[in-house]
């Protein structure tokens, strides 16, 4: 079946570092993937998503792009700052029909001033 | 409403108490997910609805288990004879048609079974 599999947590950068999460996935066929973040006391959202190989989904300064040769989608950004402090997911869907997510067990970042 | 809702936020219940959990998605959503996320785990899918469809309930995780989402809107979760592994925060999101894969989730509903 699907999976998606991301570093393990907890992350602790300093602010204006730089940030990757790397991310991996199993899937049959063309999955859609994603990046999902969860603010402390907030539901999870929506933060980026790339539908197809070589495409790049972006937003808020984070960046992911869809690598079909290696099967991942790691979340990149220049200079992290202390309101990105979170727990991000990262997803894929596998198209069926209906937009069923599979859902890896994230990673925690602290970001210190 | 603007956003996804459920309540109750937090839930305890005993041992083998049945438990009802109320998800309201975003009006004119069609299609409706329920996801159980254990402590430190990402959200696991339980079923989902089309309208008053239920299409897949694969995730399930045993007969206790029942949802239902009867005029299309409203869904409930309900868990019988509850057990201390059903102790998680339960999801509920929902997506309509032009979103493009978008989930819009709910706050979830915390369920501690002592």
């Amino acid at each position: 079946g699907d999976s998606v599999t991301q570093m393990e947590g907890p992350v602790t950068l300093s602010e204006e570092a730089f940030l990757t999460i790397n991310c991996t996935y199993t899937a049959t066929g063309y999955p859609s993937l994603f990046w999902y973040v969860q603010y402390p006391g907030e539901g999870l959202q929506l933060l980026l998503k790339a539908t197809k190989a070589d495409d790049k989904g972006s937003n808020k300064g984070f960046e992911a792009t869809y690598r079909k040769e290696t099967t991942s989608f790691h979340l990149e950004k220049g200079s992290v700052q202390v309101s990105d402090s979170a727990v991000y997911f990262c997803a894929l869907s596998d198209g069926g029909g209906y937009q069923k997510v599979t859902f890896g067990t994230g990673t925690k970042l602290q970001v210190i001033p | 409403g603007a956003g996804v809702s459920q309540s109750p936020r937090y839930k305890v219940a005993k041992r083998g108490q049945d438990v009802a959990l109320r998800c309201d998605p975003i009006s004119g959503h069609v299609s409706l997910f329920w996801y159980q996320q254990a402590l430190g785990q990402g959200p696991e899918f339980l079923t989902y609805f089309q309208n008053e469809a239920q299409l897949d309930k694969s995730g399930l995780p045993s007969d206790r288990f029942f949802a239902e989402r009867p005029e299309g809107s409203v869904s409930t979760l309900k868990i019988q004879r509850t057990q201390q592994e059903d102790s998680a925060v339960y999801l509920c999101a929902s997506t309509g048609p032009g979103n493009n894969e978008k989930l819009f989730f709910g706050s979830g509903t915390q369920l501690s079974v002592l």
